[in-house]
């Protein structure tokens, strides 16, 4: 079975320019998940999509971050602008609908904010 | 809201010893699951453990296993006889019967030779 897939791995961009990420999840999860991993932190959810509508978004600062997951497969992650603090690595993760499923995580997107 | 506390940054262990992680959190839910999750250097995160709320016996993988104290609100993680490739980020997760899922600050476990 093919895991969650992320890209891209690496990305440097300066501030205020612009970036996206790509979140391909396990076929058939209908949960996908953005979380934020700022270094040695914790992750911290930015978005949760179930299907292509919006669960839950509270922590994601709708100022600068959009995300999308058209037709409930593929998600995007956009920042614009960039800030020096977004410098993190980009978590996705998918799951199936239930309460006792467990999250399967992508290998992550490390931006570099300079 | 859902919050979920590690209270140790940093632990070190002997190989082939006992470690245990601790976790607590705070919920005004009854229903809930907690994980366990290792996150290695190469940062792919990994399920090591589950446990459901409504379930009074502790779960035990292999050379991993948790005590559970939901009136306390406490979950940690025994590790025992510690091996070289235990050594990564540990994080206790929280997940709610939406699905939403809040993670800990990890704590970094070292194995020493």
């Amino acid at each position: 079975e093919a895991g969650v897939a992320q890209s891209p791995r690496y990305k440097i961009i300066e501030k205020r320019q612009s970036v996206a990420f790509w979140c391909n999840p396990i076929s058939g999860h209908a949960t996908l998940y953005w979380y934020q991993q700022i270094l040695g932190q914790g992750p911290k959810l930015l978005i949760q999509f179930q299907n292509n509508g919006v669960v839950d978004d509270s922590q994601l600062p709708k100022d600068r971050f959009s995300a999308e997951r058209l037709k409930g497969v593929d998600s995007t992650l956009k920042i614009q602008p960039a800030k020096l603090e977004d410098s993190a690595v980009y978590l996705c993760a998918s799951s199936l609908l239930g309460e006792n499923t467990e999250a399967f995580f992508g290998q992550g997107t490390r931006l570099t904010v300079v | 809201a859902q919050t979920v506390t590690q209270s140790q940054p940093e632990m070190s262990v002997q190989e082939a010893e006992t470690v245990t992680l601790s976790c607590t959190y705070d919920t005004s839910e009854s229903d809930y699951y907690l994980f366990w999750y290792k996150q290695p250097p190469s940062r792919q995160m990994i399920l090591v453990i589950r446990q459901e709320a409504y379930k009074q016996q502790n779960a035990t993988e292999n050379r991993f296993s948790v005590n559970f104290q939901k009136a306390a609100k406490s979950f940690s993680l025994k590790i025992s006889d510690s091996q070289l490739g235990d050594a990564a980020m540990y994080f206790c997760a929280y997940r709610n019967r939406d699905d939403k899922i809040i993670f800990g600050k990890g704590t970094r476990l070292h194995i020493l030779p």
